[in-house]
C-alpha cells in the first residue's frame, strides 16, 4: 500500500535530550514537510523540502534540524534547543513541489505524539 | 506565521443537521483545500478547490472557492457521528518554490450527538 509512515506513535523524552521522528513516503512525491500541532491550534510548518539535499526553514524551525538524504525519507530531530517540544508532529508531503496539478495536494501521515517528561 | 480566520472554532449539533464553516484570510490564494482530523491522527484531504468560484462536492460534503479568492466554505449535510472531528481549511498562495506553502486555518471542532 502506498503511504506515509511516522513512527514511534509516541515518544517520550526527558529534558535536555535530542529526539528523531521518522518520516516515510512510497508514493514517490518530490516534496516533503513537517508540521507542528498544538491543543486548540492550526498546523504551523517546521521545515520542507521540495527537492533531495535540499530544505528550507518554515515559520517556526528554531529547535529544529532535518536532513533529506533520500527522495522517500524526511526525519526530523527535535533538539535541546526547542523550549517547548511537547506537541503532535506531523509529517505530509505532495507529488510535485509546483503544487500546479490538480493532484498535486499534501497527504499526511499518522502522527507523533512527543511529550517531554 | 500567517493562518486563516476559520469559523466557527466549535460547533456541536444533533445527528441529522447541516453544518456550515468558512475560513478567510486578507491574501489571494490560488489553492483552497479542506481536511478532517479524527482525534490522536492525521488530517485527511477531503475536497481540493483550484478555481475561483469552484463549487465541489464530496458525498454529503460541498465546498466552495470564494469570488475574492480571499475566502471558503464547507457544508456538511445531514450530518452522523461519524462526522465528529476537527475540520481545517488550508490555502495556498502560490504556485511554484517557497511561495508553495500551505497556510492552515484554525480549525473547527465539531461534536454531533446522535
Amino acid at each position: 500500500d502506498g503511504g506515509i509512515t511516522q513512527s514511534p506513535k509516541y515518544l517520550f523524552r526527558k529534558e535536555g535530550q535530542n529526539v528523531t521522528l521518522s518520516c516515510e513516503q512510497n508514493l514517490n512525491h518530490d516534496a516533503m514537510y513537517w508540521y507542528r500541532q498544538d491543543p486548540g491550534q492550526g498546523l504551523r510548518l517546521i521545515y520542507y523540502s521540495q527537492i533531495v539535499n535540499d530544505f528550507q526553514k518554515g515559520d517556526i524551525a528554531e529547535g529544529y534540524s532535518v536532513s533529506r538524504e533520500k527522495k522517500e525519507s524526511f526525519p526530523l530531530t527535535v533538539t535541546s534547543a526547542q523550549k517547548n517540544p511537547t506537541a503532535f508532529y506531523l509529517c505530509a508531503s505532495q507529488r510535485a513541489a509546483s503544487g500546479r496539478a490538480r493532484a498535486d495536494t499534501q497527504y499526511f501521515g499518522p502522527g507523533t505524539r512527543l511529550t517531554v517528561l | 506565521g500567517q493562518q486563516l480566520n476559520q469559523s466557527p472554532q466549535s460547533m456541536f449539533i444533533q445527528e441529522g443537521e447541516d453544518v456550515s464553516m468558512n475560513c478567510t484570510s486578507s491574501s489571494i490564494f490560488n489553492t483552497w483545500l479542506w481536511y478532517k482530523q479524527d482525534p490522536g491522527e492525521g488530517p485527511v484531504l477531503l475536497i481540493a478547490l483550484y478555481k475561483a468560484g469552484e463549487l465541489t462536492s464530496n458525498g454529503r460534503l460541498t465546498a466552495q472557492f470564494g469570488i475574492t479568492r480571499k475566502d471558503s466554505f464547507l457544508n456538511i449535510s445531514a450530518s452522523i457521528p461519524s462526522d465528529v472531528g476537527i475540520y481545517f481549511c488550508a490555502g495556498r498562495l502560490n504556485y511554484g518554490g517557497a511561495t508553495n506553502k500551505l497556510i492552515f486555518g484554525t480549525g473547527t471542532l465539531l461534536a454531533v450527538q446522535p
